[in-house]
Order: structure tokens, then sequence, then C-alpha cells
């Protein structure tokens, strides 16, 4: 069975551009979360997709924006990007959320210059 | 405010030892604590998870104990590798949606 996969690895941008990262979740999960991954504040919650529905949504600014498609597909998308953006960023699939096992994406990193 | 509290921030163990890793959280509404390994340039990887109606749980050389009335839950690694060698973040998420609190994390050493 695949795992979770993130596209790409890794990016370099500059700031003030945009970027857009792809999760594919493992088969017949239908949660997708992301996650901010950096030294200084560990890993924080973005958002997550349910069904195509964001479902929750943590405190980041909304430049910070995600969506799901039908085949439980993610991307997230980051406009107007600042140099604190660089991080590693995670996705996580689950099959129904609510508190159960979530398996996690190599990550794509993120470096903004 | 960090929701999951977690200690140590590093911690070094013999081969063969016992490694321990603490973690507290606040809200009593969390019902499901994962812990995840992370190796350098992975993602991290689910070792093994707890519900609070449970007082431990163990699979393989890991061990979850919970302590509910204390909103305290560690890991235990019995017989520590090098292999063991990782970062360890405990986590806490509420029965519906799939949002995990994270704690800060520990980096474990296992010499040989």
């Amino acid at each position: 069975k695949a795992g979770v996969t993130q596209t790409p690895r890794y990016l370099i941008k500059t700031r003030g551009q945009q970027v857009t990262l792809s999760c594919s979740p493992i088969s017949g999960h239908r949660s997708v979360s992301w996650y901010q991954q950096t030294p200084g504040q560990g890993l924080q919650f973005l958002f997550e997709y349910f069904s195509e529905t964001q479902r929750n949504k943590g405190n980041f600014p909304g430049r910070f924006s995600g969506r799901q498609f039908s085949n439980s597909r993610s991307e997230m998308n980051v406009s107007t990007l600042e140099l604190g953006d660089s991080a590693l960023y995670l996705c996580a699939s689950s099959m129904e959320g609510g508190g159960t096992e979530a398996f996690f994406g190599q990550g794509t990193r993120l470096t903004v210059v | 405010q960090q929701q999951v509290k977690q200690s140590p921030q590093s911690l070094i163990v013999q081969k063969g030892g016992i490694s321990i890793i603490n973690c507290a959280y606040e809200n009593t509404a969390f019902d499901y604590f994962p812990w995840y390994q992370q190796f350098p340039g992975k993602g991290p990887a689910l070792l093994i998870a707890i519900r609070p109606d449970v007082s431990e749980k163990k699979e393989g050389r890991f061990t979850i104990s919970f302590n509910k009335s204390a909103k305290q839950f560690s890991l235990h690694i019995m017989d520590s590798q090098p292999g063991d060698s990782a970062t360890y973040f405990c986590a806490a998420s509420y029965h519906t949606g799939n949002q995990f609190y994270f704690g800060t994390g520990t980096s474990l050493t296992v010499i040989p």
C-alpha cells in the first residue's frame, strides 16, 4: 500500500512569490491535514480537509490556503512568501479523522530567499 | 499556550537501557494520544497511540503509560538501540477532526 506522497520534496522561492504544494493521501483516506515544522515553533497545524471541505483551521494568516479534490488529493498554497515561511511542510492522511491513525508524508522543504 | 508539554528536550541513553519521555496535557476533551518518531529529513512516523480509557499499551519495545487523573502520559522504550536515535513527539487530538497538538519533541541519542 503506497504511503502519503508529497511533491515537490524541495523548493526554493523568492520573497513575494507564491507556491503550491501537493499531497496525495493513502488510498481510501479522506482526511488530509497540513502542518508547518520549524526548529523554533515545532509542528504547527495549518488546516484539515475532509471530503473536499475545510474542517479545521489553525492560527495562520490568510496567505496560507488549501483545497482538496474529489480524489482526496490536497494542495496548499502560500502567497506573498516571507522569509519566515521557510519550513518543512508536512501533510498527514487518515481514514476519517477524529482521533484515528494519521500517517505523514516525507514533507516539502520550502526555502524562501 | 502550549496545549501539550513534553520533557525532556534531549535524552542520552546507553544501549540496552530504558528511554522515558513524558508529556502533559491541559484539555480533558482530548481523546487520542499518539507518539511519533522522526528521523532527520523524514516525516514523522506513527509509533504507538492510546485512548484515555486505557492505562497502558504495549507494542514490542514501546509502551505508553497513561494517567488520566494527572493528565499525563509517557513513552517507554525498552532495550534502547542506536537505531532508536531520533526525535520523538507526543501529540493529542479531539474526538472530531484530525488536528493534532504536538509536544515540542525529544531528541533521543542511544550510545553503543
